[in-house]
């Protein structure tokens, strides 16, 4: 599976967008991004995933350059629960073994 | 509504004794996942299955065991072997690909005095 990069902290006014980006310049064309958080001391949670278009749920949207090396997790109306630990993942769908190599994601701080 | 539960949140055990935790889910997913986080650090995977009867060691397996005697459940004994058992444990489920992302119960924390 191929590696990510993502800041290490982000701060986001309350309210405001929040924009995560991820760079997973090593990306096969087999694997999809896949996006999740974890809030303090609980389990993380799944957020989104792509292959190569854009995509949007009810949580964020998920936006992938054209040359699928890197992608950017948009929260659109970020709130104060949206503080949290934030990892960009890369895998394939088949073989599935478990792994999930979170890396040390982006801690996003969301201010009032 | 459908979910991952662990049980205990928050176990307290005395060195050398063995203890299991609890994991169900009610998603009718094919494999289940453990995973152990130490802090400021990733999720480690001890062990995993993709079916009833099955299952597979992950990178750390020593120290631990599992069963799989229902697709619901999948809990996880820290033995007396684990050399290092304080830690989160996390305890996920997904179809049988993981093609639709994990899902992921609350975690137990485990504290071995």
């Amino acid at each position: 599976d191929a590696k990510t990069t993502q800041p290490p902290s982000m701060d986001c006014a309350e309210g405001r967008a929040a924009n995560l980006p991820c760079n997973h310049s090593t990306i096969s064309g087999n694997e999809y991004v896949y996006w999740y958080r974890q809030i303090h001391s609980q389990g993380p949670q799944y957020i989104i995933h792509g292959l190569k278009n854009n995509e949007t749920n009810e949580m964020a949207s998920l936006i992938i350059t054209e040359d699928r090396k890197s992608s950017t997790l948009i929260l659109p109306h970020a709130t104060l629960r949206d503080t949290a630990v934030y990892y960009c993942i890369v895998r394939g769908y088949s073989g599935n073994t478990g792994k999930l190599i979170f890396g040390q994601g982006t801690t996003l701080q969301v201010k009032p | 509504d459908g979910g991952i539960t662990q049980s205990p949140k928050y176990l307290f055990r005395k060195e050398g004794q063995n203890v299991t935790l609890s994991c169900e889910q009610n998603l009718n997913h094919d494999a289940m996942y453990w995973y152990r986080q130490d802090p400021g650090q990733g999720l480690r995977l001890i062990y995993y299955s993709q079916i009833v009867n099955d299952f597979q060691k992950g990178d750390i397996a020593e120290g631990y065991s599992v069963s799989r005697e229902k697709k619901e459940s999948f809990p996880l004994t820290v033995t007396s072997a684990q050399k290092n058992p304080t830690a989160f444990y996390l305890c996920a489920s997904s179809s049988q690909t993981g093609a639709l992302g994990y899902t992921f119960g609350s975690g137990t924390r485990l504290t071995v005095v």
